[in-house]
């Protein structure tokens, strides 16, 4: 089994729509994210949570809401879906330690999310 | 938000070397790390540094200079799986990274 698992793998949803994606992890991660990719623009950070009682806003939280159930489970929602979040989304985890001199600090992503708002 | 440049294509020839180098906002920076994604995939890690200097591993390498906000990755002996997308990313403030626009690295035959 993957170790960040992100639900549904692709969706259509009408504008106008409510909408959730869902990830969940085995990492035993403390930190999660939400990240939107657009083709040039790289991913921007939608929001994060460093755990269950704790939410943060990134770059482009305007039209995004989020919940974080457990320590293992950070869902997205789109309040009322407009075209222009058409994009790639990806959940993405990290341990608490980004530790001076560190090797490996870095995300593990999930597979992704292709939504399509028409 | 904080901004990473980095070239946006390079094209090598399979065997080859290839260095796609990153500059970051330095208010905040604590290290640089480099993810690999393939066409309808997910970014992979692939290096992290925080300090300064070259780190290697296998193929790829990564260098990081704070003195001059910029860093690289460096591929070597260039294979056609290679052909890609590679960010950079930026952690600020112990919290969470930045990411580049991605460099797609072309390997033709």
């Amino acid at each position: 089994d993957a170790d960040v698992t992100q639900t549904p793998r692709n969706r259509i949803t009408k504008t106008g729509k409510r909408i959730m994606l869902e990830c969940s992890q085995t990492k035993g991660h403390d930190r999660m994210y939400w990240y939107r990719q657009d083709p040039g623009l790289g991913l921007r950070l939608i929001y994060y949570s460093f755990d269950v009682k704790d939410i943060n806003k990134g770059e482009i939280s305007d039209g995004y809401s989020v919940s974080r159930q457990a320590q293992a489970k950070f869902s997205l929602s789109l309040e009322s879906a407009i075209p222009n979040q058409t994009a790639l989304y990806f959940c993405a985890t990290s341990d608490s330690s980004p530790g001076q001199g560190r090797f490996n600090y870095g995300y593990t992503f999930g597979s992704g999310t292709r939504l399509t708002v028409v | 938000g904080q901004s990473l440049e980095q070239p946006s294509e390079v094209t090598a020839v399979e065997g080859a070397i290839v260095q796609i180098n990153c500059t970051y906002q330095t208010s905040g920076f604590y290290g640089l790390s480099w993810y690999q994604q393939h066409d309808g995939g997910a970014p992979t890690f692939l290096s992290y540094n925080a300090l300064d200097g070259l780190e290697e591993t296998g193929r790829f390498s990564s260098f990081l200079s704070r003195s001059d906000s910029y860093g690289y990755l460096l591929l070597q002996e260039l294979q056609m799986k290679d052909s890609a997308s590679y960010f950079c990313a930026a952690l600020y403030n112990f919290n969470k990274f930045y990411f580049g626009s991605g460099t797609k690295l072309n390997v033709k035959p």
